[in-house]
């Protein structure tokens, strides 16, 4: 069974261009989510969608941040413009949750290191 | 507002010896624990968790504590082998409004020497 498949793994850019990052979750599962992980410091959820929803947006910095999930499958996260601070590894995964059985078994993709010059 | 607290940035161990790592939360609302293993380059793997209604589970040479009172679980691994050399995260997931988010603690980077 194949993983969570991101895109790129790795993206250098200058600050204040755009970028996007691709997410394929495993197949089948309703829930994904996008996390931040700055050097040092565990993951930070972005965003969480359920099917093509998204349920919990709270920490999106929305200024600049914005995220779709079409078809509730593949995801894309862009960030425009991006600033020094961006500079993080963006991390997606994705669950199966059925109802109330929500047990945090998330899968991770490799993610996607971001380096803003 | 750091919810899940891993206090040791780093632990050291002899292949074949007891790993402790440790977390703590301050979250009430917290009612499912989970410990995820990440090696370099590649995205965290979850590797064991437990209820709040349990104070112990137990896979193979994993073992997952919950010290519900004190707000603090532990992971022990034993015995340590040099494969388990990696940052494990502590995480917490809440019922009520938070339903489904999962809070990760800082890591903690665990080196097993042969």
């Amino acid at each position: 069974e194949a993983g969570v498949v991101q895109s790129p793994r790795y993206k250098i850019i200058e600050k204040k261009q755009p970028v996007a990052f691709w997410c394929n979750p495993i197949s089948g599962h309703n829930t994904l989510y996008w996390y931040l992980q700055n050097l040092g410091q565990g993951p930070e959820l972005l965003i969480r969608y359920e099917n093509e929803e998204a349920v919990d947006d709270s920490q999106l910095p929305k200024d600049r941040f914005s995220a779709e999930r079409l078809k509730g499958v593949d995801s894309t996260l862009k960030i425009q413009p991006a600033e020094l601070g961006d500079s993080a590894v963006y991390l997606c995964a994705s669950s199966l949750v059925v109802g109330t059985a929500n047990t945090g078994e998330l899968f991770f993709g490799e993610g996607s290191r971001l380096t803003v010059l | 507002d750091q919810q899940v607290k891993q206090n040791s940035p780093s632990l050291s161990v002899q292949e074949g010896r007891i790993s402790i790592l440790n977390c703590d939360y301050t979250n009430s609302m917290f009612d499912y624990f989970l410990w995820y293993k990440k090696y370099p380059a590649e995205g965290p793997t979850f590797l064991i968790s437990i209820s709040s209604i349990k104070d112990k589970n137990e896979d193979g040479r994993f073992t997952v504590f919950l010290n519900k009172s004190a707000k603090h679980l532990s992971l022990h691994i034993v015995p340590s082998q040099p494969g388990d050399s990696a940052v494990y995260f502590c995480a917490a997931l809440a019922g009520g409004t938070s339903y489904g988010k999962l809070t990760f603690g800082q890591g903690t980077i665990l080196t097993v020497h042969p």
